[in-house]
C-alpha cells in the first residue's frame, strides 16, 4: 500500500516551460489537494478536488491548473513556469472524515 | 484568508527537556491537527483533535483543543534526538486545511 505517490521528486525548469507534477493515491479517497511549501510560510493550498470531475481553487491558484478525471490521479500543471514557483509541492488526500490529510513525499521544483 | 499564528518559530532544547508550542487563530476551527515533517519528507499526522477542550496523547506527545476553538497547543515530554523536525498545526475550514508556519525543533544531545 503506497499511499500517496508523487513524481518526480526533483525538477529544474527554465522560465516559461510547462510541466505536470503527478500525484497518485491508492487509498480510494475522494478528497485530494495540492500545497506548496515555502520557507517560513508553512503549506499553502493551491487547488483541491472533492471527487472525480470536481476541482476548486485554494489560496494560491494562479499559474497552476488541475484536473481530476479519476479518483486515483490529481495532476498539477504549471502552464508557464516562473521563478516565483520555485518551491516544494505536496499532494495530499483526506479520508471520509475530511480531517486527517495524508501527504506524499513532495516534489522539489526549481525554476531558473 | 485565514491565518494561524504558530509559536515559537524555532526551539533549541536539551535532550530530556519538555517542549511546548502553540497555535492561535482569529477564526474558529472545528478540527485541529498537528503534523511533524522530517527533512525531505511530507508532513505526517501526529494528533487530531475534534472537540473543544479535548486533550489527546500519543506517546510522549499531548495536544489540546482550546475551549474557544481558536487555539491549540502541543507538548512533547522528555525530548529525544529523533524529535528534531518541523511541527505544523493545522485547522480545518470546511474542505480545506489551513496551516501554521511551523515550529522548527532542534534537540541538543
Amino acid at each position: 500500500n503506497a499511499g500517496v505517490t508523487q513524481t518526480p521528486k526533483f525538477q529544474v525548469l527554465k522560465t516559461g516551460q510547462s510541466m505536470t507534477l503527478q500525484c497518485a493515491q491508492d487509498m480510494n479517497h475522494e478528497y485530494m489537494s495540492w500545497y506548496r511549501q515555502d520557507p517560513g510560510m508553512g503549506l499553502r493550498l493551491i487547488h483541491y478536488s472533492v471527487g472525480a470531475g470536481i476541482t476548486d481553487q485554494g489560496e494560491v491558484p494562479n499559474g497552476y491548473n488541475v484536473s481530476r478525471s479519476t479518483t486515483e490521479d490529481f495532476p498539477l500543471r504549471l502552464l508557464s513556469a516562473a521563478p516565483s514557483q520555485t518551491s516544494v509541492y505536496f499532494c495530499a488526500t483526506t479520508g471520509p472524515r475530511r480531517t486527517e490529510a495524508f501527504f506524499g513525499q513532495g516534489t522539489r521544483l526549481t525554476v531558473v | 484568508g485565514q491565518q494561524l499564528n504558530q509559536s515559537p518559530q524555532s526551539m533549541f532544547i536539551q535532550e530530556g527537556e519538555d517542549v511546548s508550542m502553540n497555535c492561535t487563530s482569529s477564526s474558529i476551527f472545528n478540527t485541529w491537527l498537528w503534523y511533524k515533517q522530517d527533512p525531505g519528507e511530507g508532513p505526517v499526522l501526529l494528533i487530531a483533535l475534534y472537540k473543544a477542550g479535548e486533550l489527546t496523547s500519543n506517546g510522549r506527545l499531548t495536544a489540546q483543543f482550546g475551549i474557544t476553538r481558536k487555539d491549540s497547543f502541543l507538548n512533547i515530554s522528555a525530548s529525544i534526538p529523533s524529535d528534531v523536525g518541523i511541527y505544523f498545526c493545522a485547522g480545518r475550514d470546511g474542505n480545506k486545511l489551513v496551516f501554521g508556519a511551523g515550529t522548527i525543533l532542534r534537540v541538543k544531545s
